[in-house]
């Protein structure tokens, strides 16, 4: 079975600076697509970024990049000019027949 | 504007009472899926649907029932059968057309929180 992992529970970053969140899965399927998936206190679910694992390319938008390591099945978002309105619970999902979501970092950002 | 809905947005529930939890979509999407979420937990699949009058049970299906009479609606009903129903339910859909589910973004709702007295 597919399974995310996020190592870091809880993040800090200073308003401005650069943070980068870790991901990594495990899977034998070559065909798959990873998310970034930010919760805010009002617990809705919005998209981040999403990267499909036959692009090389890492995906971007905006302050947001990826850093896509398909051999060694990381997928870590790094979060650039970081905002307040950036904390938040950020959860890696990843996609084949279904999606399957880790626990979640949360971020703060301190202004 | 297009988007999914969930009512209510806060439930109560006595033990030993089924309640149903609304989803409904104007996305004109043909899959819809509901996931629960447990404090310091990611997503757990319950239920998914990619079709009218079809859909399938996902890893904690448990104690959980669902319809899907409508393409726009996937109402969840927790059941009594549920031994720890308190948690944040969320709904989402995609398209699926001809092409594989796998590879389109899921959507969200924006949620019910479900509480057991």
């Amino acid at each position: 079975a597919q399974t995310v992992t996020q190592s870091q529970p809880e993040m800090s970053v200073q308003e401005a600076e650069t943070v980068t969140l870790s991901c990594t899965y495990d899977t034998s399927e070559s065909d798959y697509y990873l998310f970034w998936y930010k919760q805010p206190p009002s617990r809705q679910m919005i998209l981040v970024i999403r990267q499909e694992a036959y692009k090389q390319q890492n995906a971007t938008e905006n302050r947001f990049s990826v850093n896509f390591q398909k051999a060694a099945k990381s997928f870590s978002l790094k979060i650039s000019d970081s905002q307040l309105g950036d904390a938040a619970m950020y959860f890696c999902a990843y996609q084949s027949d279904k999606l399957v979501f880790g626990a979640g970092t949360i971020l703060r950002v301190k202004s | 504007d297009g988007g999914i809905t969930q009512s209510p947005k806060y439930l109560f529930r006595k033990e030993g009472q089924n309640v149903t939890l609304s989803c409904e979509q104007n996305l004109n999407h043909d899959a819809m899926y509901w996931y629960r979420q447990d404090p310091g937990q990611g997503l757990r699949l319950i239920y998914y649907s990619q079709i009218v009058n079809d859909f399938q049970k996902g890893d904690i299906a448990e104690g959980y029932s669902v319809s899907r009479e409508k393409k726009e609606s996937f109402p969840l009903t927790v059941t009594s059968a549920q031994k720890n129903p308190t948690a944040f339910y969320l709904c989402a859909s995609t398209p699926t057309d001809s092409g594989y589910a796998g590879s389109y973004t899921q959507y969200f709702g924006p949620g019910t929180r479900l509480t057991v007295l």
